[in-house]
């Protein structure tokens, strides 16, 4: 079993659309982060956090601790959001990562 | 800042040829990293370093060499290239002051024949 799950593996929305993409953890954490990848492009950190709820622009992301769980958010999405969504994990303080596979999402105009 | 830079940003190569990925950040940043990116795997750690003159093996160490002579570089060398290791590799960068949010390399697409 990977340490760290997302689910679902593939979305397709249509434009306007509210999304949510999970992130199922194993392990103790010390903070996750949510990371986009553009087709053939790099990849960009959106959010790290270790509690709570943090918002940027249409993107929001919560994390339970207890439940080890974390979600990202897109409101009103748009085909521009069309990416690979990455959840990872970071241990103890500790520098390495342990990542996901990855939720590929597009958006239909 | 050029942030994380990468290249070549497309290679080939035939098997049993060695090259080398170069990697630069200009963050001052103390952690480095080499990941590769395979179809349906996540990103997996080939070799990381917490500073200069110092590194460790990650998840997928096997055919690759690094060494991180200084702050801003962190090369990674293939010794005798396999089809294995046909992959996209992203270098990445990050500091403990700032909870080791990652910056990424734009990336580069290897394939070995």
């Amino acid at each position: 079993k990977n340490e760290v799950e997302q689910s679902p593996q593939n979305l397709t929305a249509q434009e306007g659309e509210f999304i949510t993409i999970n992130c199922s953890y194993s392990v103790g954490i010390s903070a996750l982060h949510w990371l986009q990848q553009h087709p053939g492009g790099g990849i960009v950190s959106l959010f790290m956090l270790s509690s709570g709820k943090k918002k940027h622009g249409r993107l929001i992301a919560t994390i339970n601790i207890q439940e080890k769980h974390s979600s990202l958010h897109i409101t009103a999405s748009h085909p521009r959001d069309s990416a690979v969504y990455i959840c990872a994990v970071s241990q103890g303080g500790s520098e390495k990562l342990v990542f996901g596979k990855g939720m590929k999402l597009t958006v239909n105009p | 800042n050029a942030g994380v830079t990468q290249t070549p940003k497309f290679q080939v190569l035939k098997t049993g040829q060695s090259m080398t990925l170069q990697c630069a950040q200009d963050m001052n940043h103390e952690y480095m990293s080499w990941y590769r990116q395979d179809p349906g795997m996540g990103l997996r750690l080939i070799h990381y370093s917490v500073g200069a003159g110092i590194t460790d093996q990650g998840e997928v160490p096997n055919g690759y060499n690094v060494s991180r002579s200084t702050t801003e570089d962190f090369p990674l060398r293939l010794l005798s290239a396999a089809p294995s290791q046909t992959s996209v590799y992203f270098c990445a960068s990050s500091m403990r002051t700032s909870s080791y949010e990652q910056y990424f390399g734009p990336g580069t697409r290897l394939t070995v024949t």
